[in-house]
Parts: C-alpha cells; structure tokens; sequence
C-alpha cells in the first residue's frame, strides 16, 4: 500500500534554531500534502496544505514565516520550524494524497522538543 | 461549515465486550468519513471510510461503522474488543474532494482484563 516516510521521528534542539521536518512519498506521486500539528492528549489540527510546485496555503493563526513550508517535488515535502522556541515543542504529523492514491496517508509523525 | 463531534473523551471497557465510539458530523456537502486509530506517539492508521456508497462500511481489525444522515451519526462498533485495541480514535470528515481533513477532538480507549 502507500507509504509516507517522515523524519525524524524524533528531534531534541535549543531555542533559536530551526529544525527540518520531511515527508517522503515511496510509491506514489503526492500532489497534495498536508501538514499537522497535535498537542498532548488532543486532536490534530491542520497547519497548511501545500500542492506541489505551489506555495502552501496555511490555516487561520498559523504563522508561514515561522512554519515555511517546500513543496518542490512530488515525492518531497519539507516543514522548516524557524526560530523554535519551547512552545513549538509537539507532535508533527504530514500527510498526503495524490496520483494514484486515492486517500489520505500519513506519515509516522515527528515528537519535537525545544529545550 | 464542516464539523465533528466525538461524543466521548474516553471509553473504558473489558476485553471481549463491545466497543461503540461515537461520532456526529456536520456537513454542506455530501461528506466523506473517516475513522483513525492512532497509538502513542504513532502516527494514523485509517481503519474505514465511508464515500457515498454502503452505509455500513466494513474496516480493519474487526471494526465497523454505520453510517446514518437522518441522525449525521457514523459510529464506530466492534464487538469484541482485545487489548491492542487500546489507542486513541478519530473520526474525521472531509467534503469527498480529497481537501482538508477535520478533525474530532478524539476517544481515548482502555480494554481492561
């Protein structure tokens, strides 16, 4: 079946940096992924979608020059969190749909911590 | 506006007794359903979905959901539950575009001995 690879899956780092998230399609053309966030104990939230070769469209509060996110292939999308400070610490979640995958996939998630 | 209701926080039951999950949606559009399972610190695996055609829609693991628009109910059943069934659950709609995913907030199952 289709498979979305995320990494890390889990990533430590100081406050003032930035981490890279990626979402890997390995069987499937992902002309659309989306890009969630999911504190403890509660639901997902949609931070943005990107299409591929576009610029992504975030949802309402969420900060695009803080989550910049790169769509620039059609197996690869990337979640830059920009000058992270310890309440972007979460969990990160991509998915995708696309070419012949009629659904939604996700990828296994990132745990980020900001320290 | 699209919407999803998770009736419960959290379900508690025995192994090898029935597991009901509820979920109500709301919808402008003939929506598509969808239930998650989500083990800790996982990510998604979906468990069924519904698109418009059977109302009672068959998934993995044993799980089954109905759904019902005169109630905008799509409730998710398995009538026995085992210990790996533990995990939290998502119902989620979307407007059968293959556009965003909404969320409900999650049920937090236990099966207990």
């Amino acid at each position: 079946g289709a498979v979305v690879s995320q990494h890390p899956s889990w990533v430590i780092c100081k406050s003032g940096t930035s981490v890279k998230i990626e979402c890997r399609s390995l069987d499937f053309q992902a002309t659309t992924m989306f890009w969630y966030r999911q504190f403890p104990k509660q639901s997902l939230m949609l931070m943005a979608t990107s299409n591929e070769g576009s610029k992504a469209t975030y949802e309402q509060g969420v900060e695009k020059d803080k989550f910049l996110i790169n769509h620039a292939s059609l197996t690869l999308s990337t979640l830059t969190v920009t000058s992270a400070h310890p309440e972007d610490s979460s969990f990160y979640i991509c998915s995708a749909t696309g070419g012949s995958q009629r659904g939604y996939t996700f990828g296994s998630g990132t745990r980020l911590t900001v320290v | 506006a699209q919407s999803v209701t998770q009736l419960d926080s959290h379900v508690s039951v025995s192994e090898g007794t029935p597991v009901l999950l509820r979920c109500n949606y709301s919808s402008s559009y003939s929506p598509s359903l969808f239930w998650y399972v989500q083990h800790p610190n996982k990510g998604l695996q979906l468990l069924l979905k519904y698109t418009s055609a059977a109302t009672l829609v068959k998934g993995i693991n044993g799980f089954e959901a109905e759904f019902k628009k005169s109630e905008t109910s799509f409730h998710l059943t398995k009538p026995s539950a085992h210990m790996s069934d533990a995990a939290e659950y998502f119902c989620v709609v979307s407007d059968g575009g293959y556009n965003k995913l909404i969320f409900g907030a999650g049920t937090r199952l236990a099966v207990h001995p």
